[in-house]
């Protein structure tokens, strides 16, 4: 049962334009979001996080929005660079559950010249 | 400053071989994190630990043993590989458990 769920397997966008990467959850317990950037051959690298207490957070071109509710969070990019493109890992976790850090499937993203 | 280091990077095994993966960081984190990623599927949960001398499993930890018996190791044990555990493994180590995790660059093993 997949708790985080990225449901687009790539995005494809224009340089200069909005990246907009989704991600869905199940656990409502969640309180910790963050999203990552992942390379070919390359372990993740962090990018963002958002605390469940907030419903944005921003740093640089990167912003972050968190809908509990609807129990989705989205990372927008703007401007999109070509640099930008690889895959974007969105991950969970239920802070006073023990600890499990739990990723969705992720998102290739590509940003085209 | 290393981070976090996987040995090996790269490892062929034959089915019914075992073989340690090992973890090493050097930021002095309490939590440490295995997890597999194969295509469409993600990074997957293997197996977790909050801290020295403590493990706990994940989202598929079958097939899959693990300690941590210093703080900065977390060892992952495939006592019987199988092609389906043919995939790439990545840990990550975080200093509390409300903050970023830091990647190895991951151990492509491949189970024939």
């Amino acid at each position: 049962d997949q708790q985080v769920k990225q449901n687009s397997p790539s995005l494809s966008v224009q340089e200069g334009r909005i990246s907009i990467l989704n991600c869905d959850y199940t656990n409502s317990m969640f309180d910790y979001f963050l999203w990552y950037k992942k390379y070919p051959a390359e372990g993740p690298t962090f990018l963002i996080s958002i605390s469940s207490i907030k419903d944005k957070n921003e740093d640089g071109r990167f912003t972050v929005f968190l809908n509990k509710s609807a129990k989705h969070l989205s990372l927008h990019i703007v401007p999109s660079q070509p640099g930008d493109s690889a895959v974007y890992f969105c991950a969970a976790i239920y802070s006073r559950g023990g600890g499990k850090l739990i990723f969705g499937q992720g998102t290739e993203l590509s940003v085209k010249p | 400053n290393a981070g976090v280091t996987q040995t090996p990077k790269f490892r062929v095994l034959k089915t019914g071989q075992s073989m340690t993966l090992l973890c090493a960081q050097d930021m002095n984190h309490e939590y440490m994190y295995w997890y597999r990623q194969d295509p469409g599927m993600g990074l997957r949960l293997i197996h977790y630990s909050v801290g020295e001398g403590t493990t706990a499993k994940g989202e598929v930890p079958d097939g899959y043993n693990v300690s941590r018996l210093k703080k900065q190791n977390f060892l992952l044990g495939l006592e019987s590989a199988a092609p389906s555990q043919t995939s790439v493994y990545f840990c990550a180590s975080s200093r509390e458990v409300n903050t970023e995790a830091f990647f190895g660059q991951g151990t492509r093993l491949t189970v024939v």
